[in-house]
């Protein structure tokens, strides 16, 4: 039968270290990626996007890449702190859809102090 | 961003019974759109939430076991019918807004959820 409990990724860094969280798509069609935090017993936060056009972006301590070519996107959090701990989602839009998001796994990161 | 609300924030209801979840928003909003999240996993999209017309279903739901109401831009309903044990998830109000910022599409921001348990 199918197993119960958590299948998420996991990703354990320690505090002050680079965290790189990632994320591959399956739609070429997708236009549009955004990047989501939700911490426990909380909707996901949004943190970053970034658009098909582009092949990096840039928030505070935060950048998105994209690599379309191999559809992979990626979460770089600098200087990662333990109120960063939370499951990561990344989501997808598609061209064809003005506001459908399709999400992602999601991946577990958890900051050691 | 919008701030959502969402009521109840949790429940335990019975199997057979029906829940009402409310979404309301703190400006009015073009798109809304109910999530579910089942434990442990990631989301899916229910269904999108249309002002003055019935909601639009994705594949694997249905009005009779998911009505929804927007009755206006700023408030949206939820009902979850005839429960089982496997409607057992966190159920999710989101709403999308153009950002206006530059290189960004149409941002979508979410509430708190509800935490639903089904005995």
């Amino acid at each position: 039968g199918e197993s119960v409990g958590l299948h998420l990724p996991t990703l354990s860094v320690q505090e002050g270290d680079n965290s790189i969280i990632n994320c591959a798509y399956s739609n070429s069609a997708s236009d549009y990626f955004i990047w989501y935090k939700q911490e426990s017993g909380k909707g996901p936060q949004f943190i970053i996007d970034i658009r098909s056009n582009m092949d990096k972006r840039q928030g505070q301590r935060v950048t998105v890449l994209l690599n379309k070519t191999v559809k992979h996107l990626s979460l770089q959090i600098a200087a990662t702190q333990p109120g960063d701990s939370a499951v990561y989602f990344c989501a997808e839009k598609s061209g064809g859809s003005n506001y459908k998001l399709t999400f992602g796994k999601g991946t577990l990161l958890t900051v050691n102090p | 961003s919008a701030v959502i609300s969402q009521k109840p924030s949790r429940d335990i209801c019975q199997r057979g019974t029906s829940l009402t979840i409310q979404c309301q928003v703190d400006s009015q909003v073009t798109m809304m759109f109910w999530y579910r999240q089942q434990p442990g996993q990631s989301l899916t999209l229910i269904a999108t939430a249309n002002q003055g017309s019935e909601a639009t279903y994705e594949s694997g739901f249905v009005i009779d076991k998911f009505p929804i109401s927007r009755p206006n831009l700023t408030f949206s309903t939820l009902t979850v019918s005839n429960m089982s044990p496997e409607d057992s998830s966190i159920y999710l109000c989101s709403v999308a807004r153009t950002s206006g910022r530059a290189g960004s599409s149409n941002e979508q921001f979410f509430g708190p959820g509800t935490r639903l348990t089904v005995l």
